[in-house]
Protein backbone atom coordinates (compact mmCIF):
# COMPACT_ATOMS: atom_id res chain seq x y z
CA UNK A 1 0.00 0.00 0.00
CA UNK A 2 1.36 3.17 -0.71
CA UNK A 3 1.55 5.90 2.58
CA UNK A 4 2.84 7.85 4.47
CA UNK A 5 3.15 7.98 8.35
CA UNK A 6 4.79 10.47 10.69
CA UNK A 7 5.76 10.24 13.91
CA UNK A 8 8.06 11.73 16.70
CA UNK A 9 5.71 14.48 17.53
CA UNK A 10 5.31 15.44 21.09
CA UNK A 11 5.62 18.69 23.73
CA UNK A 12 8.69 20.70 23.91
CA UNK A 13 9.96 23.71 25.61
CA UNK A 14 10.44 26.59 23.75
CA UNK A 15 14.23 26.38 22.45
CA UNK A 16 14.32 23.02 22.22
CA UNK A 17 14.62 20.40 19.50
CA UNK A 18 12.84 17.72 17.96
CA UNK A 19 13.19 15.39 14.82
CA UNK A 20 10.13 14.34 13.14
CA UNK A 21 10.17 11.04 10.61
CA UNK A 22 8.10 10.15 7.82
CA UNK A 23 8.16 6.52 6.85
CA UNK A 24 7.13 6.06 3.52
CA UNK A 25 5.96 2.68 1.89
CA UNK A 26 4.62 1.63 -1.72
CA UNK A 27 7.20 4.29 -3.39
CA UNK A 28 10.76 5.17 -3.04
CA UNK A 29 11.30 8.41 -1.21
CA UNK A 30 14.83 9.52 -3.10
CA UNK A 31 12.42 9.35 -6.51
CA UNK A 32 10.43 12.01 -5.26
CA UNK A 33 10.05 15.34 -4.07
CA UNK A 34 8.79 15.40 -0.75
CA UNK A 35 7.72 18.09 1.41
CA UNK A 36 6.71 19.01 5.09
CA UNK A 37 3.42 21.09 5.44
CA UNK A 38 1.89 21.99 8.66
CA UNK A 39 -1.24 23.36 9.83
CA UNK A 40 -1.44 25.33 13.54
CA UNK A 41 -4.47 24.60 15.88
CA UNK A 42 -7.42 25.93 13.54
CA UNK A 43 -5.26 27.74 11.42
CA UNK A 44 -4.23 27.38 7.33
CA UNK A 45 -1.78 24.98 5.69
CA UNK A 46 2.01 26.20 5.44
CA UNK A 47 4.44 24.41 3.74
CA UNK A 48 7.57 24.13 5.30
CA UNK A 49 10.30 22.54 3.07
CA UNK A 50 10.99 20.54 0.39
CA UNK A 51 13.91 18.17 -0.74
CA UNK A 52 13.84 17.32 -4.54
CA UNK A 53 14.67 13.82 -5.46
CA UNK A 54 18.45 15.20 -6.32
CA UNK A 55 18.89 16.47 -3.04
CA UNK A 56 18.38 19.78 -2.95
CA UNK A 57 16.50 21.66 -0.19
CA UNK A 58 14.32 24.34 0.48
CA UNK A 59 12.64 26.08 2.96
CA UNK A 60 10.21 28.72 4.28
CA UNK A 61 11.50 31.92 5.69
CA UNK A 62 9.84 31.18 8.89
CA UNK A 63 11.85 28.09 9.91
CA UNK A 64 15.03 28.53 7.86
CA UNK A 65 17.80 28.58 9.68
CA UNK A 66 15.85 26.66 11.99
CA UNK A 67 14.90 23.58 10.97
CA UNK A 68 16.98 20.91 8.54
CA UNK A 69 15.03 18.34 5.90
CA UNK A 70 16.78 15.15 4.98
CA UNK A 71 16.10 11.61 4.13
CA UNK A 72 17.54 8.25 4.57
CA UNK A 73 17.51 5.97 1.30
CA UNK A 74 18.02 2.87 3.18
CA UNK A 75 14.72 3.15 5.88
CA UNK A 76 12.94 5.08 2.68
CA UNK A 77 12.29 7.73 5.24
CA UNK A 78 12.03 11.62 5.40
CA UNK A 79 13.35 13.34 8.29
CA UNK A 80 12.49 17.23 9.65
CA UNK A 81 15.15 18.08 12.19
CA UNK A 82 13.60 21.15 13.91
CA UNK A 83 15.46 23.14 16.47
CA UNK A 84 15.18 26.86 18.34
CA UNK A 85 12.00 25.84 18.76
CA UNK A 86 9.36 28.62 19.12
CA UNK A 87 5.53 28.50 20.31
CA UNK A 88 4.32 29.44 17.01
CA UNK A 89 5.85 26.12 15.65
CA UNK A 90 2.88 24.52 17.19
CA UNK A 91 1.67 22.58 14.55
CA UNK A 92 0.25 19.28 12.91
CA UNK A 93 3.07 18.31 10.45
CA UNK A 94 2.45 16.96 7.61
CA UNK A 95 4.89 14.50 5.27
CA UNK A 96 3.71 15.10 1.34
CA UNK A 97 4.66 13.97 -2.12
CA UNK A 98 4.57 16.04 -4.66
CA UNK A 99 3.04 14.41 -7.73
CA UNK A 100 4.93 12.65 -10.11
CA UNK A 101 5.45 10.37 -13.13
CA UNK A 102 8.79 9.43 -14.12
CA UNK A 103 10.88 13.08 -14.39
CA UNK A 104 7.46 14.42 -14.93
CA UNK A 105 6.52 16.52 -12.00
CA UNK A 106 3.50 18.72 -10.96
CA UNK A 107 3.87 20.78 -8.32
CA UNK A 108 0.96 19.42 -6.36
CA UNK A 109 0.64 17.13 -3.31
CA UNK A 110 -0.73 13.79 -4.40
CA UNK A 111 0.01 11.91 -1.29
CA UNK A 112 -0.34 13.13 2.23
CA UNK A 113 0.37 11.33 5.50
CA UNK A 114 -1.94 11.84 8.74
CA UNK A 115 0.51 14.37 10.31
CA UNK A 116 1.64 14.15 13.90
CA UNK A 117 1.81 17.30 16.37
CA UNK A 118 4.16 18.77 17.73
CA UNK A 119 3.40 21.28 21.19
CA UNK A 120 5.68 23.97 22.08
CA UNK A 121 5.03 24.97 25.03
CA UNK A 122 6.68 25.83 28.96
CA UNK B 1 6.98 35.99 -2.56
CA UNK B 2 3.70 35.09 -4.42
CA UNK B 3 0.64 35.55 -2.01
CA UNK B 4 -2.95 33.67 -2.73
CA UNK B 5 -6.22 35.27 -0.87
CA UNK B 6 -9.14 33.09 -0.29
CA UNK B 7 -12.45 34.28 1.46
CA UNK B 8 -12.39 32.87 5.05
CA UNK B 9 -15.96 31.32 4.61
CA UNK B 10 -18.62 30.49 2.20
CA UNK B 11 -22.40 29.08 2.68
CA UNK B 12 -24.71 27.43 0.63
CA UNK B 13 -27.94 25.22 1.13
CA UNK B 14 -27.69 21.58 -0.41
CA UNK B 15 -28.36 20.82 -4.02
CA UNK B 16 -27.18 24.61 -4.81
CA UNK B 17 -24.09 25.69 -6.33
CA UNK B 18 -20.22 26.62 -4.17
CA UNK B 19 -17.89 29.27 -6.19
CA UNK B 20 -14.55 29.27 -3.61
CA UNK B 21 -12.42 31.82 -5.25
CA UNK B 22 -8.67 32.18 -4.77
CA UNK B 23 -7.25 35.67 -5.63
CA UNK B 24 -3.25 36.64 -6.71
CA UNK B 25 -1.74 38.54 -8.96
CA UNK B 26 -1.77 37.18 -12.79
CA UNK B 27 -3.16 34.03 -10.95
CA UNK B 28 -4.31 32.69 -14.20
CA UNK B 29 -0.70 32.56 -15.36
CA UNK B 30 0.08 29.97 -12.78
CA UNK B 31 -1.68 26.24 -12.49
CA UNK B 32 -4.04 26.44 -9.44
CA UNK B 33 -4.41 22.96 -7.00
CA UNK B 34 -7.59 22.62 -4.70
CA UNK B 35 -7.30 20.24 -1.63
CA UNK B 36 -10.58 19.51 0.28
CA UNK B 37 -9.65 18.99 4.01
CA UNK B 38 -12.49 17.55 6.29
CA UNK B 39 -12.49 17.72 9.96
CA UNK B 40 -9.13 15.71 11.67
CA UNK B 41 -8.32 14.75 7.98
CA UNK B 42 -5.30 15.01 5.68
CA UNK B 43 -6.39 17.42 2.68
CA UNK B 44 -7.11 15.75 -0.33
CA UNK B 45 -6.58 17.50 -3.64
CA UNK B 46 -10.14 17.67 -5.68
CA UNK B 47 -8.79 20.04 -8.78
CA UNK B 48 -5.50 20.03 -10.22
CA UNK B 49 -3.94 21.91 -12.87
CA UNK B 50 -6.89 24.82 -12.70
CA UNK B 51 -9.47 21.74 -13.66
CA UNK B 52 -8.23 18.47 -14.04
CA UNK B 53 -9.97 16.19 -11.28
CA UNK B 54 -8.12 12.99 -10.34
CA UNK B 55 -9.63 9.49 -10.55
CA UNK B 56 -12.47 9.42 -7.67
CA UNK B 57 -13.76 12.98 -6.96
CA UNK B 58 -17.18 13.61 -8.48
CA UNK B 59 -17.76 15.11 -11.07
CA UNK B 60 -19.36 17.74 -9.45
CA UNK B 61 -16.19 19.56 -8.26
CA UNK B 62 -15.01 21.56 -11.03
CA UNK B 63 -12.27 24.53 -11.34
CA UNK B 64 -11.28 27.11 -13.51
CA UNK B 65 -8.56 30.32 -13.41
CA UNK B 66 -8.94 33.49 -15.68
CA UNK B 67 -6.38 36.81 -14.77
CA UNK B 68 -6.41 36.92 -11.28
CA UNK B 69 -8.92 34.91 -9.98
CA UNK B 70 -8.98 30.88 -9.85
CA UNK B 71 -12.57 29.47 -8.43
CA UNK B 72 -13.68 25.85 -7.44
CA UNK B 73 -17.25 25.08 -8.11
CA UNK B 74 -19.31 22.80 -6.43
CA UNK B 75 -22.64 21.72 -7.71
CA UNK B 76 -25.47 20.40 -6.46
CA UNK B 77 -23.67 20.65 -2.90
CA UNK B 78 -24.18 17.89 -0.12
CA UNK B 79 -23.78 17.65 3.29
CA UNK B 80 -20.81 15.48 2.69
CA UNK B 81 -18.91 18.45 1.03
CA UNK B 82 -18.93 20.50 4.39
CA UNK B 83 -14.73 21.31 4.92
CA UNK B 84 -12.30 23.61 4.24
CA UNK B 85 -10.63 24.09 0.80
CA UNK B 86 -7.61 25.10 -0.17
CA UNK B 87 -5.80 26.86 -3.09
CA UNK B 88 -1.98 26.03 -3.75
CA UNK B 89 0.68 27.26 -6.43
CA UNK B 90 4.07 26.85 -6.88
CA UNK B 91 6.27 30.11 -6.76
CA UNK B 92 8.87 29.39 -9.52
CA UNK B 93 10.36 32.24 -8.18
CA UNK B 94 11.14 31.25 -4.72
CA UNK B 95 10.67 27.27 -5.71
CA UNK B 96 7.80 27.56 -2.43
CA UNK B 97 4.64 25.48 -2.46
CA UNK B 98 1.98 28.63 -1.28
CA UNK B 99 -1.43 28.05 0.08
CA UNK B 100 -4.24 29.84 0.52
CA UNK B 101 -5.82 30.73 3.51
CA UNK B 102 -8.28 28.69 3.18
CA UNK B 103 -11.99 28.79 2.98
CA UNK B 104 -14.61 27.03 5.42
CA UNK B 105 -17.74 25.73 3.28
CA UNK B 106 -20.69 25.42 5.40
CA UNK B 107 -23.57 23.83 4.11
CA UNK B 108 -27.17 25.17 5.84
Amino acid sequence: EVQLVESGGGLIQPGGSLRLSCAASGFTVNSNYMSWVRQAPGKGLEWVSVIYSGGSTYYADSVKGRFTISRDNSKNTLYLQMNSLRAEDTAVYYCARDRADGTQHYWYFDLWGRGTLVTVSS
Amino acid sequence: SYVVTQTPSVSVAPGKTARITCGGNNIGSKSVHWYQQKAGQAPVVVIYYDSDRPSGIPERFSGSNSGNTATLTISRVEAGDEADYYCQVWDSSTAHWVFGGGTKLTVL
